[in-house]
Parts: C-alpha cells; sequence; structure tokens
C-alpha cells in the first residue's frame, strides 16, 4: 500500500517563506505532486517531480529526495491569496501506476 | 477552452435513494477518474479510465458503487441505496494521456439525508 504524511495547519504572515513537507510510502514510485485547493473550490495542480531535485515556478518552488522518501513545497513571498489546502500526492507502481493517492492536505492561512 | 464540467453541483438525496452524478472532460483527453472528498480530507480516488482500456475500479469502496464512460467522452457514477456516509464532494478530473497533471471539475456536493 501506500501512505503520504504532510502536517495538517501551517500559518505564516504575508511576505513571509513557508514550506510544506511531504513524506511517503510507495510500492514503486513514479512521482510526486502537489495541488492547492481553496475552499469550496477543485484542487489545481501545482507541480511535479519525478525526478531528485527542485522545480521552480514563480513563487512556488517544489523538491523531491527519493532516497529520503521526501519532498516538499516551497511558498515564497506569501500572499493573502494563498491562503489554502495543499495537498501532495504520489504516482506509484500499484494499481494501475496511473493513479494518484493524495496526502490528508495541509491548511495554510496567511495572516495580515 | 472549456475545463471538466460537472452536473449537478449540489444534489440532496434521502438514504436509500439512487443517484447519478456526471462529468464532462476536456476534450480530447484519454484518462478520466473519480474522486470523493469527505469534509476537510484528502481525495480518495474511486475509478480510473483509460481510453478504451478496462477500468480500474479498485478505489470503488462497495458494489452499490459503478461508473460508466463512453468512449473517451461523458462519464456518469452511479450511487445506488446511497447512504448517509456517502455524503461528500464528488470530484472528476481528466488528462491527457494519464501521466501528467490531472484538471478536476468543480465537484457534485452531494447530501444524502
Amino acid at each position: 500500500g501506500q501512505s503520504l504524511e504532510q502536517p495538517s495547519e501551517v500559518t505564516a504572515v504575508e511576505g513571509a517563506i513557508v514550506q510544506i513537507n511531504c513524506t511517503y510510502q510507495t510500492s514503486g514510485f513514479y512521482g510526486l505532486s502537489w495541488y492547492q485547493q481553496h475552499d469550496g473550490g477543485a484542487p489545481t495542480f501545482l507541480s511535479y517531480n519525478a525526478l531528485d531535485g527542485l522545480e521552480e515556478t514563480g513563487r512556488f518552488s517544489s523538491f523531491l529526495s527519493r532516497s529520503d522518501s521526501y519532498g516538499y513545497l516551497l511558498l515564497q513571498e506569501l500572499q493573502m491569496k494563498d491562503s489554502a489546502s495543499y495537498f501532495c500526492a504520489v504516482r506509484d507502481a500499484s494499481g494501475s501506476a496511473r493513479q494518484l493517492t493524495f496526502g490528508s492536505g495541509t491548511q495554510l492561512t496567511v495572516l495580515p | 477552452g472549456a475545463g471538466v464540467s460537472q452536473s449537478p453541483s449540489n444534489k440532496v438525496t434521502e438514504k436509500g435513494k439512487d443517484v447519478e452524478l456526471r462529468c464532462d472532460p476536456i476534450s480530447g483527453h484519454t484518462a478520466l477518474y473519480w474522486y470523493r472528498q469527505r469534509l476537510g480530507q484528502g481525495l480518495e480516488f474511486l475509478i480510473y479510465f483509460q481510453g478504451n482500456s478496462a477500468p480500474d475500479k479498485s478505489g470503488l469502496p462497495s458494489d452499490r458503487f459503478s461508473a460508466e464512460r463512453t468512449g473517451e467522452s461523458v462519464s456518469t457514477l452511479t450511487i445506488q441505496r446511497t447512504q448517509q456516509e456517502d455524503s461528500a464532494v464528488y470530484l472528476c478530473a481528466s488528462s491527457p494521456q494519464g501521466t501528467g497533471p490531472q484538471y478536476f471539475g468543480p465537484g457534485t456536493r452531494l447530501t444524502v439525508l
């Protein structure tokens, strides 16, 4: 089976930097994704890491270490609109290998 | 272009009734997924369609749940004899080939009284 762990809540102030960690256990591994979901909204794709290292997309960066089964999402220059839930998700070798298994989500609150 | 659409946006039903939820994926996307999200929780995989291949039904929680997809177009998720624990948001997503980002619809909020 597979499992993911991420913090349930993170709070930070506007303009700050925040890191949301995700550790996973999978039977085989194809990649780690991050999705953002605002209250009442649909999840939207943020980033994907298949290989070790840092991927940068504007204010958001995502990191993966396959040897540590660990990744993180880094949000810089936080804005109020970044308040949302952030989910890590893994694609692994179980089942059809096309499934995404999602973590329980991290609720990010950005304070003024 | 249009994104993934789902209908209805909200559905309230009585325990024991059957419900049918609809998903229109992005045109040209061969992969389609259904997820369930209970309040304050993550997404729970239900079923995956890829082109004309047999669907991956490994996430369906019971035989009351079923889904169909016609070719690479519309999909319907049917829940028979609904129970209160079926209350959740049901999300549909599609992707071009099944290996890239998934694009989610707005979901159907199901409430079983």
